[in-house]
């Protein structure tokens, strides 16, 4: 069973199209993110969702838009999408964020490839 | 700010041991995690610590100084499988506790 699965795994589209990724965890946890992986390998938190707050990474351009349906899902909207948004996003989810010690589990990533 | 260092690359032998090392400074210090990723994969849990000393867990130990602001992940009997980026990752107290900033990654090559 997959814990974190996220949709499409593989993503090609042209600069200005406005895309989403979707993402949904089966493991019952309060709290998800979206991570950003860049071409160097930097992984770098973009969002943390919970059912009561969402906390935005201020780098995060507001092209960006993190929409969640229910708990076990969290998606991203991205709006006029640029060449530089090319990275390999990954969701995660943990059972809370209290304390900061939960154990984050990650999807596979999306490769996002802008041309 | 927060700043996260850790080696870019390190080579080592099929049973061999290897100590990655890993440097912060960040305000609002909680914990630090280590993950593995295999290239073109997720990230996966390794280990966990908050308090000072060693924690083991099979092949793999991480200790944790949180007064030099340092951790290392330890690896044993090393496997070509070892074959990976190994990343440090900290959490902080505050509004975004939950949030994993992590270092750059170690690369870690197994050699027969």
């Amino acid at each position: 069973d997959t814990a974190v699965s996220q949709t499409p795994k593989y993503l090609v589209t042209q600069m200005g199209n406005d895309k989403s990724i979707k993402c949904e965890q089966n493991l019952g946890h309060d709290t998800m993110y979206w991570y950003k992986q860049d071409s160097k390998k930097f992984l770098k938190i973009m969002f943390s969702y919970n059912n009561k707050e969402l906390i935005i990474n201020e780098t995060v351009p507001n092209r960006f838009s993190p929409k969640s349906p229910d708990k076990a899902h969290l998606n991203l909207h991205i709006n006029s999408l640029e060449l530089g948004d090319s990275a390999v996003y990954f969701c995660a989810s943990s059972q809370d964020t209290s304390g900061g010690g939960d154990t984050q589990y990650f999807g596979p990533g999306t490769r996002l490839t802008v041309l | 700010g927060q700043n996260i260092d850790q080696p870019t690359e390190m080579t080592a032998t099929e049973g061999a041991i290897v100590q990655i090392n890993c440097t912060y400074q960040t305000s609002g210090f909680n914990g630090l995690f280590w993950y593995q990723q295999h290239a073109g994969e997720a990230p996966t849990f390794l280990s966990y610590n908050v308090l000072d000393g060693l924690e083991e867990k099979g092949r793999f130990s991480s200790f944790l100084s949180r007064s030099k602001g340092y951790s290392y992940l330890l690896l044993k009997e090393l496997q070509m499988k070892d074959s990976a980026s190994y990343l440090c990752a900290v959490t902080r107290y505050g509004g975004s506790q939950g949030n994993l900033i992590f270092g750059k990654g170690t690369k870690l090559s197994v050699k027969p």
